[in-house]
């Protein structure tokens, strides 16, 4: 059984780029969440899809979006980089009240 | 909002000692789950055990073990027997429960743990 799985797993852009970074949840799960994880900190919770639509959204400016698609598979999309979107971003799937299994992330930097 | 904070930055132990990290958190929910989750350098995030808030009795799994203080709001993670694997940061993190599915999680700035050989 095919854990959570994020595509790529490096990417280099430059300010001003828009990037998608894609995630398949585990098998059963129904739920996907994105977080970003800055260097030496903790993970930032950005939104939560279930059923293709966001559910619960953090404290991230619209710049930042999302789309979940009938599969579950689920991709973030970040327009208008900046300096600081640089860090890991992690991809969670899970099914009601069940804990999140995390992906091994995609690191982005941005130039 | 919840907060959740985790005061020791860095902790290092010997192998095969007993180490606690500690947890705090802030919250005016009633309802809800505590995590601890283990990131090591690979850093595929895992989780090492988890707390539902309407349970009493401490959780426990294999050498981790939790100290669920609801009043004080506090939650520590005691490793028993640490092994030079366990070398990671670890993360606590809350969860508020809300009706037909899973929010999403506030975490702590992490503990650096170091197992010394």
């Amino acid at each position: 059984d095919a854990g959570v799985t994020q595509s790529p797993t490096h990417l280099i852009k430059t300010r001003g780029q828009q990037v998608t970074l894609r995630c398949s949840p585990k098998s059963g799960h129904d739920t996907v969440s994105w977080y970003q994880q800055a260097l030496g900190q903790g993970p930032q919770f950005i939104f939560q899809y279930y059923e293709e639509e966001e559910r619960q959204r953090g404290n991230f400016p619209d710049r930042f979006s999302g789309h979940q698609f009938p599969n579950y598979s689920s991709e973030l999309n970040v327009n208008a980089l900046l300096l600081g979107d640089s860090a890991l971003y992690l991809c969670a799937s899970s099914r009601n009240y069940n804990e999140q299994f995390f992906g091994p992330g995609t690191r982005l930097t941005v130039l | 909002a919840q907060t959740v904070t985790q005061s020791q930055p860095e902790m290092s132990v010997q192998e095969a000692e007993t180490v606690t990290l500690s947890c705090t958190y802030d919250t005016s929910e009633n309802n809800y789950y505590l995590f601890w989750y283990k990131q090591p350098p690979s850093r595929q995030m895992i989780l090492v055990i988890r707390q539902e808030a309407y349970k009493q009795q401490n959780a426990t799994e294999n050498r981790f073990s939790v100290n669920f203080q609801k009043a004080a709001k506090s939650f520590s993670l005691k490793i028993s027997d640490s092994q030079l694997g366990d070398t990671a940061m670890y993360f606590c993190a809350f969860m508020k429960g809300i009706v037909g599915g899973a929010d999403g999680l506030t975490f702590g700035k992490g503990t650096h743990l170091i197992i010394q050989p």
